[in-house]
């Protein structure tokens, strides 16, 4: 089962605008991490937030957890058609194993 | 260093046969886990190797197995293959089980048939 969701399911930018996902998740954790996935290749990991931390960036990239709430976002300012992937968040819960949310689908358009 | 790698890439079988699928890890990484990806059940834990040694298991049938040798390549078998069993089968490995990031290979997709 999956420990997190993800809002929305999928996501149509033009090129230079922002996007934003978000992702909840159901139980206590040890740290959120994200994803790209391009066209049912390998998991690229983009960025690790703590559980002790609120926000954190990464060049483009900008995201938030607020554990009270179990939820977190990715902000990627700036997009561009390279950013076209899916994206997930997956939740490390200090057992050694991922568990990932469904994903968000970003287009990005020309 | 190179990265994760995963033999083969395509895989076709048909019901009933078994397959094992391979994953060498980036050098150094002595923990290996997999993941299986299906468009209904998304992303899911298989199992985690480290030092050989099962550590980890997720929530799927026997048929569901895997090794890890000396040099932390590590190998998954699917024995009596269902056509459930279609999927993206990823292998993700890091330094050690107190690494949080994994660094994940580009996958093997199994079509059942």
């Amino acid at each position: 089962s999956q420990q997190g969701e993800e809002d929305p399911q999928a996501l149509s930018i033009q090129e230079g605008e922002n996007a934003t996902m978000n992702c909840s998740y159901k139980t206590s954790i040890n740290n959120l991490q994200w994803y790209r996935q391009n066209s049912g290749r390998g998991l690229v990991h983009l960025i690790l937030i703590r559980s002790n931390e609120r926000e954190k960036h990464s060049g483009r990239l900008r995201v938030t957890l607020d554990t009270s709430k179990k939820s977190s976002s990715l902000l990627i300012t700036a997009s561009r058609a390279a950013d076209t992937a899916s994206y997930f968040c997956a939740t490390d819960k200090d057992d050694y194993k991922l568990s990932f949310g469904a994903g968000t689908t970003v287009t990005v358009r020309a | 260093k190179a990265g994760v790698t995963q033999t083969p890439r395509y895989l076709i079988k048909t019901r009933g046969q078994q397959v094992t699928l391979s994953c060498s890890p980036i050098s150094g990484h002595r923990s290996v886990s997999w993941y299986q990806q299906t468009p209904g059940q998304g992303l899911q834990f298989l199992f985690e190797y480290f030092s050989e040694t099962q550590r980890n298991k997720g929530n799927f049938p026997g048929r569901f197995s895997g090794r890890q040798f000396s040099n932390s390549r590590s190998e998954m078998n699917v024995s009596t293959l269902e056509l459930g069993d279609s999927a993206l089968y990823l292998c993700a490995s890091r330094p050690s089980r107190s690494t949080d990031t994994q660094y994940f290979g580009p996958g093997t997709r199994l079509t059942v048939l």
